[in-house]
């Protein structure tokens, strides 16, 4: 099964700035996603990014705010842009995979 | 807007005891259905896969789906405190994972 890995593992942000989210597939995979978990509740899909194409965002998630980008197959960044202490949370990316679907996700404070 | 429910507990049972998990979902099209296990300040982790409908073993846990009833359940036998953790129900349709809110359990020794 595909390893992920996912850097920053962590990071502590002034809020106004934003942050660069890497995630790292060790095998080729059509889809990505990317997911928050805010504190204290579930895993809440940001948003499909594929390969060649935009990303496909849910609702209450825009793409000013976490631009995603997908330049290969193995590879996908999420950024937390203009970021206030709202966007403290979890960031996990993911793929399709059976066994191995998050990497280790970056734990993000806004102060 | 497709659902996937738990109750969030929290749920509380004594070492040995058998933990009954629930899950319903609302996406019929929904294909398969994933229990993770959550350890404060770490990411999930996969317990348990179902496809089918009926029940799925594996060691201490047991996984069982109704796709008629849209209902996924995770059973845990002989319960140990090191199964307190978060407990997330997941239903994939199209490759879309969606999760519910989590079931917080506590094995007490």
């Amino acid at each position: 099964s595909a390893v992920i890995s996912q850097k920053p593992s962590r990071d502590i942000c002034q809020r106004g700035t934003s942050l660069t989210i890497q995630c790292q597939v060790d095998s080729q995979v059509t889809m990505m996603f990317w997911y928050r978990q805010q504190p204290g509740q579930s895993l809440t899909l940001i948003a499909t990014a594929n390969q060649g194409s935009e990303a496909t965002y849910e609702s209450g998630f825009v793409i000013d705010k976490f631009p995603i980008s997908r330049p290969n197959l193995t590879f996908s960044t999420l950024t937390v842009s203009n970021m206030s202490p709202e966007d403290s949370s979890i960031y996990l990316c993911s793929v399709p995979n059976t066994e191995a679907f998050f990497g280790q996700g970056t734990r993000l404070t806004v102060v | 807007q497709k659902e996937v429910e738990q109750n969030s507990g929290p749920l509380s049972v004594p070492e040995g005891a058998i933990a009954s998990l629930n899950c319903t979902y609302s996406d019929r099209g929904s294909q398969s259905f994933f229990w993770y296990r959550q350890y404060s300040g770490k990411s999930p982790e996969l317990i348990m896969f179902i496809y089918s409908n009926g029940d799925k073993e594996d060691g201490r846990f047991t996984a069982q789906l109704n796709k008629a009833s849209q209902y996924v359940s995770l059973l845990i036998r002989d319960s140990q405190p090191s199964d307190s953790a978060t407990y997330l129900c997941a239903v994939t349709e199209s490759q879309i994972r969606r999760f519910g809110a989590g079931t917080r359990l506590t094995v007490k020794p």
